[in-house]
């Protein structure tokens, strides 16, 4: 079986910009969740979509934002990008139960530097 | 608060050593703890979970112990090797959100 995909692997934005994201789930896999990582605030939880329904939200402002469609493939977006928004975003797939229920299984990241 | 403590923030051992990786959590209400690895450049990739039900679990040369009284949970590494030279996250599950909250990670390194 594949595992979780993500694209793009990196990406360079400026200040004041948007971008999405897009996360592949293992194959079978409906519930998708999304954490930041960064060196300082290590991995933080996001949201969590489940039958194309945020199920769970982390505690980020209003510009992160997410989807996920019928085939749960999920994607997510980030407006009006500030310097702090860069770090790796992963993206995490698991069967149904979620987040803490169940195994999550990750993808590779996308790097995201905002200049 | 939501809080997961991860001791050591580094930690050096020789080939063939143990090496042993300690968290705390807050909520008594907490029931999955996973460990994850991530290797750079990398995704972070389970490698051990307990659940609250169960005291030990163990797994070749990992292992990983859970004290729910003291609201603690360790990861045990036997006869370590240089492949295992990684980031190493602890979380625990916060059922109440619905969120899985992570450790701030160990560095391990293991030298030849």
């Amino acid at each position: 079986k594949a595992g979780v995909t993500q694209t793009p692997r990196y990406l360079i934005k400026t200040r004041g910009q948007q971008v999405t994201l897009s996360c592949s789930p293992i194959s079978g896999h409906r519930s998708v969740s999304w954490y930041q990582q960064t060196p300082g605030q290590g991995l933080q939880f996001l949201f969590e979509y489940f039958s194309e329904t945020q199920r769970n939200k982390g505690n980020f402002p209003g510009r992160f934002s997410g989807r996920q469609f019928s085939n749960s493939r999920s994607e997510m977006n980030v407006s009006t990008l500030e310097l702090g928004d860069s770090a790796l975003y992963l993206c995490a797939s698991s069967l149904a139960l979620g987040v803490g229920q169940e195994t999550q299984y990750f993808g590779p990241g996308t790097r995201l530097l905002v200049l | 608060g939501e809080n997961v403590e991860q001791h050591p923030s580094t930690l050096s051992v020789q080939e063939g050593d143990s090496a042993v990786i300690k968290c705390t959590y807050s909520d008594s209400a907490s029931n999955y703890f996973p460990w994850y690895k991530q290797e750079l450049g990398k995704g972070p990739q389970l490698i051990i979970d307990i659940r609250s039900n169960v005291g030990e679990k163990k797994d070749q040369r990992i292992a990983v112990t859970l004290n729910k009284t003291a609201k603690h949970f360790s990861l045990h590494i036997t006869e370590t090797q240089p492949e295992d030279s990684a980031v190493y996250f602890c979380a625990a599950s916060y059922p109440n959100t619905g969120k899985l909250i992570f450790g701030q990670g160990t560095t391990l390194q293991v030298k030849p």
